[in-house]
């Protein structure tokens, strides 16, 4: 079975653009997670969502936000970018609230 | 408000050692989920391993293991003898179980950079 991707895998974007990045979940996993990664403030959870609905948010500005497909895919996007968004962007798939959250690659996304 | 501390920032071993990392949590739940992940320099963070609070028992996988100890609040991560391509960043991570229809997140350490030299 395929595991979770995401692409692009690499993004280099300049402040004040916007960004979209996209998941892919594991077939048949219907929750999707988002977590940004960076060395001064490690893992941190940004949202989650399930069968199309935000159901958790981190503690992140509202220039983050998500949504989910009915194929269980989903999207992020921040706006209004700021040279602290460059990051690592991970994402992963569950096959509900109580499983195991599976990682992808990931997304590094560098603001200039 | 749910804390997990990895004090471990970085171990260097010799390939054949074996290593352990530490791992102490905080919640106020009585029940809740424990991990661990590895990162490898690709990124992906790979599962290991998902222990529930209410089974302390320990597990060996092969050349891992993990001790889990509610008593202590920790839940560490031993490698035996390990080799150069156990080398990546460890992470241990918490979730609370959440009422019916909330959904869980993790909340990681800081990361352990395990380095084994051949």
């Amino acid at each position: 079975k395929a595991g979770v991707t995401q692409t692009p895998r690499y993004l280099i974007k300049t402040r004040g653009q916007q960004v979209t990045l996209s998941c892919s979940p594991i077939s048949g996993h219907r929750s999707v997670s988002w977590y940004q990664q960076t060395p001064g403030q490690g893992l941190q959870f940004l949202f989650e969502y399930f069968s199309e609905t935000q159901r958790n948010k981190g503690n992140f500005p509202g220039r983050f936000s998500g949504r989910q497909f009915s194929n269980s895919r989903s999207e992020m996007n921040v706006s209004t970018l700021e040279l602290g968004d460059s990051a690592l962007y991970l994402c992963a798939s569950s096959l509900g609230q109580e499983e195991t959250q599976y990682f992808g690659p990931g997304t590094r996304l560098l603001v200039l | 408000a749910q804390k997990v501390t990895q004090a471990q920032t970085e171990i260097s071993v010799v390939e054949k050692e074996d290593v352990t990392l530490d791992c102490v949590y905080e919640t106020r739940d009585t029940t809740y989920y424990l991990f661990w992940y590895k990162q490898p320099p690709s990124g992906e963070l790979v599962f290991l391993i998902r222990r529930n609070s209410f089974d302390e028992q320990n597990e060996i996988s092969g050349r891992y293991s993990w001790n889990f100890q509610k008593s202590t609040s920790s839940f560490n991560f031993t490698i035996t003898a390990s080799q150069v391509v156990d080398s990546a960043v460890y992470f241990c991570a918490l979730s609370e179980a959440k009422t019916s229809g909330s959904a869980r997140q993790l909340t990681f350490g800081s990361g352990t950079q395990l380095t084994v030299l051949p």
